[in-house]
């Protein structure tokens, strides 16, 4: 199985600075035929579903404002949230799925305003 | 709009059966492949299983692996996650979640359903 580890479990930040998730996997998610990272972003707000962000690592999901970002490749991966925003008070997730059974989430990082 | 609405939830002894549906609308139900990730109180995200477009292929996490049955039915738009021999640390809320396509991130979720193994 991978397993994928996030850091950290819980981040302050103040609002309009910058907020980085990490995410690292226990071994590469990067299919090296068509060069892509099998990772995905989620944001899950209280009392919300999941809401996907980010896939291949790196592709905003439509509707997405753009101060999301993602980026890595191989093991090693970052979500930034260029300019907190209130709105952004969430729990973050990665998750690969290059190898499925099973698809495995990270540990989530809860993400609060300074 | 795609809507996906969970139901089947609900308080169950140990051991007991319970079986979870998933309607889905506003996308061709056929042509994506459909999972269940499970949330346990105050925890993270943990997928359950998966299963292909067609119904042809199934997954399964081995905590649940020959307890839970997935399957779909593509002429009613609907998922289904038959759960027996259920234990207090299968108490969580399940989500339905539609995959991208062939592959399998997820671009929707429903809001979930709530199950409790307890007696």
């Amino acid at each position: 199985d991978i397993v994928m580890t996030q850091s950290p479990d819980s981040l302050a930040v103040s609002l309009g600075e910058r907020a980085t998730i990490n995410c690292k996997s226990s071994q590469s998610v990067l299919y090296s035929s068509n060069n892509k990272n099998y990772l995905a972003w989620y944001q899950q707000k209280p009392g919300q579903p999941p809401k996907l962000l980010i896939y291949w690592a790196s592709t905003r999901e439509s509707g997405v404002p753009d101060r999301f970002s993602g980026s890595g490749s191989g093991t090693d991966f970052t979500l930034t949230i260029s300019s907190l925003q209130a709105e952004d008070v969430a729990v973050y997730y990665c998750q690969q799925y290059y190898i499925i059974p099973p698809l495995t989430f990270g540990g989530g990082t809860k993400v609060e305003i300074k | 709009e795609v809507q996906l609405l969970e139901s089947g939830g609900g308080l169950v002894q140990p051991g007991g059966s319970l079986r979870l549906s998933c309607a889905a609308s506003g996308f061709t139900f056929s042509a994506y492949a459909m999972s269940w990730v499970r949330q346990a109180p105050g925890k993270g995200l943990e997928w359950v299983s998966s299963i292909s477009g067609n119904g042809g292929n199934t997954y399964y996490a081995d905590s649940v692996k020959g307890r839970f049955t997935i399957s779909r039915d593509n002429s009613k738009n609907t998922l289904y996650l038959q759960m027996n021999s259920l234990r207090a640390e299968d108490t969580a809320l399940y989500y339905c979640a539609k995959t991208s396509g062939k592959d399998y991130y997820f671009d929707f979720w429903g809001q979930g359903t709530l199950v409790t193994v307890s007696s």
